[in-house]
């Protein structure tokens, strides 16, 4: 069965380094997502992408933050300036189409920032 | 934030069918119930969605009273792999509003 997958899955950074998240979403899907959970706490919902441009985004996605999808499979979350708060599980998702009820997520990207 | 209400938590015997209720009083008519769940660490995975009707799959069933303000996910026997936070979300039609908001769930502990 087609998954998301996420690369890495446990990053270590230092405060203020940018970093690079990496999502390859299922192959025939249009509509990507990221989402984050601070330890213990719920998910939360960044941005969502689609036609190469952001749909939608929360308010944690601020000036720090970008996605972009550099090729024809790869997704990625970039942090550009990383604060201790950004520690955090970095989900990415996908689905098929606008009309889709079921949002695929990956396994995770643990970033923990030192 | 969320506009949904579940339990914190629940436990349930293995084998034995797990009811989680989840009230969303404030619901439109236009708007879906959806279960998600999340095993430890791991990323959330859909379960299932309704409108009005009840609805079931390979994985659970969903039950929507009538009134649409309240609905109960049954899992017909539960194994120690079904232990994990479920979450309970209304959206609009998929797309229209594209992302989900989770809550803080129910935590259903399956014990042997």
């Amino acid at each position: 069965e087609p998954e998301v997958t996420q690369t890495p899955s446990h990053q270590v950074t230092q405060m203020g380094q940018e970093v690079i998240l990496h999502c390859v979403p299922i192959s025939n899907h249009l509509y990507f997502y990221w989402y984050r959970q601070i330890l213990g706490q719920k998910v939360e919902f960044l941005v969502s992408f689609y036609n190469n441009e952001i749909s939608e985004k929360s308010e944690i996605f601020d000036d720090q933050f970008s996605v972009e999808r550099p090729d024809g499979s790869n997704f990625t979350l970039k942090i550009r300036s990383t604060k201790l708060e950004d520690s955090a599980m970095y989900f990415c998702a996908s689905s098929p189409d606008r009309s889709s009820y079921e949002q695929y997520f990956g396994p995770g990207t643990r970033l923990t920032v030192t | 934030d969320a506009k949904t209400t579940q339990p914190p938590s629940m436990d349930c015997a293995e084998g034995r069918a797990a009811n989680l209720p989840c009230n969303h009083s404030t619901i439109s008519g236009n708007e879906y119930v959806y279960w998600y769940r999340q095993i430890h660490s791991q990323g959330p995975q859909y379960i299932i969605h309704g409108l009005k009707n009840n609805e079931t799959n390979e994985m659970a069933s969903l039950i929507i009273t009538e009134d649409r303000k309240s609905s109960t996910l049954i899992l017909p026997h539960a194994t120690l792999r079904d232990t994990a936070v479920y979450y309970c979300i209304v959206r609009g039609e998929g797309g229209s509003q594209g992302n989900l908001i989770f809550g803080k769930g129910t935590k259903l502990s399956v014990k042997p």
